[in-house]
């Protein structure tokens, strides 16, 4: 059975770098065909794909977030990670990571973890 | 980025009864549309992809339809564990969009 489980600080100051990481189970992040990605949620509102990354390195980002946003993996560790600089309060959601599969549909997602940027 | 719209954002429905969601894309994505359900500390769960084709261990109750710029998710039989927020999202093109959700209430 695959899952994800997303962990990282639960608030970060205005300014700091947001950093999170994403923990796979049941599959090895070198399977072929798969993207992982993280995606976030607003409170209240929809969602917000913020970029996606193949496990030899890839990545597609957000045009309205790519400045800023680094995802990388750890084959070793079979887990993926997400670093978002320079945060403000707009940078406050549910941040959940995804398998992208078939199509190109998140097909398996972590239970999402809430940030607050707030000093 | 390619627009995705939902609508009703809001559904209120029985128990029993069918009800129908739309997305509609700002331009056309083929069939490269999916739905997910989202349920409060829940993990989201994919329902549909390929606008048509039924995820693994969704019940068939769910059923999408639509290609080009039109899309429907309809749910028969509605369940009390139906309540939810649903969303569509676009994977024709890379920057990935989702419409703004549809909650779905039972009465």
């Amino acid at each position: 059975q695959v899952q994800l489980e997303e962990s990282g600080p639960g608030l970060v100051k205005p300014s700091q770098t947001l950093s999170l990481s994403c923990s796979v189970s049941g599959v090895s992040i070198r399977s072929s065909g798969y993207y992982w990605s993280w995606i976030r949620q607003h409170s209240g509102k929809g969602l917000e794909w913020i970029g996606n990354m193949y496990y030899s390195g890839s990545t597609y980002y957000n045009p309205s977030l790519k400045s800023r946003i680094t995802i990388s993996v750890d084959t070793s560790k079979n887990h993926f990670s997400l670093q978002m600089n320079s945060t403000t309060a707009a940078d406050s959601a549910i941040y959940y990571c995804a398998r992208a599969g078939p199509a190109d549909a998140f097909d398996i997602w972590g239970q999402g973890t809430l940030v607050t940027v707030s000093s | 980025d390619i627009q995705m719209t939902q609508s009703p954002s809001c559904l209120s429905a029985f128990v029993g009864d069918r009800v129908t969601i739309t997305c509609r894309a700002s331009q056309s994505i083929s069939t490269y549309l999916n739905w997910y359900q989202l349920k409060p500390g829940k993990a989201p769960k994919l329902l549909i992809y390929t606008a048509s084709t039924l995820q693994s261990g969704v019940p068939s109750r769910f059923s999408g339809s639509g290609s080009g710029t039109d899309f429907t998710l309809t749910i028969t039989n509605l369940q009390p564990e139906d309540l939810a927020t649903y969303y569509c999202q676009q994977s024709y093109y890379t920057s990935y969009t989702f419409g703004q959700g549809t909650k779905l209430e039972i009465k």
